[in-house]
């Protein structure tokens, strides 16, 4: 069965140091890979995916994930936080070969703040 | 580009009435969503467009939630009647088969429903 575990309900980090957003996952295969954020009041915003190649992919305001695949983890990071990032986090996967059932399966999200 | 777009963003009705939903999708996006997201959690997906066709809606309650895109473009989803329980937000997406098959959902800023 796949599944997404997103472990810590909350992080919460200085303005200025760096921040991790924890995710581990279950899928058969291969990973599509997926990272949110939800703001207060707001639809989700997608921040980077993973598909195949780099292990560290680059997303939207200066966010990373590093997929680990020996691990099965795809962590969100960023190396100096701003208290505009304080957030909603969601990690999301689905397997590459799933034909046509594309279904995303979620996390339960990682609330982050980043303290001034 | 446009986003999603979702009206309306608030709707308070009394239990047992009937509400409405509609979705305008990011154009060109064949593939439209129907989550639905409480407080704190991730979103729950509720039924896939892939066009006009329905093509996972294992999820959607219906004996009282119904959805159409009858031109596969913009949708409507309904509930009727509402419970109590219908209290939540209801997200839109829409996504297209990007490099390597592995779409990305961009989602809208959500309808917020309180059913008193």
């Amino acid at each position: 069965a796949q599944s997404v575990a997103q472990p810590e309900d909350q992080v919460n980090v200085a303005e200025g140091n760096p921040l991790t957003v924890k995710c581990t996952y279950s899928v058969s295969g291969n990973p599509y890979l997926f990272w949110y954020v939800q703001y207060p009041n707001r639809g989700l915003q997608f921040l980077l995916k993973y598909i195949t190649g780099d292990n560290l992919v680059k997303g939207s305001y200066g966010f990373e994930a590093e997929f680990n695949k020996s691990q099965t983890s795809f962590h969100l990071k960023k190396p100096s936080a701003l208290v505009s990032d304080s957030a909603l986090y969601f990690c999301a996967v689905r397997a590459s070969n799933a034909g046509n059932n594309r279904k995303l399966i979620w996390g339960l999200g990682t609330s982050l703040a980043v303290n001034p | 580009e446009a986003g999603v777009v979702q009206s309306p963003r608030y709707k308070i009705i009394e239990k047992k009435q009937p509400v409405a939903f509609w979705c305008n999708p990011i154009s060109g996006h064949n593939t439209l969503y129907w989550y639905l997201q409480n407080l704190g959690q991730g979103p729950e997906l509720l039924i896939r467009y892939e066009n006009e066709e329905a093509v996972d809606d294992s999820q959607l309650p219906k004996d009282r939630f119904s959805a159409e895109r009858l031109k596969g473009v913009d949708s409507t989803l309904k509930i009727q009647p509402a419970e109590l329980g219908d209290s939540a937000v209801y997200l839109c997406a829409s996504s297209s088969i990007g490099l390597g098959g592995a779409e990305t959902q961009y989602f809208g800023p959500g309808t917020r429903l309180l059913v008193l």
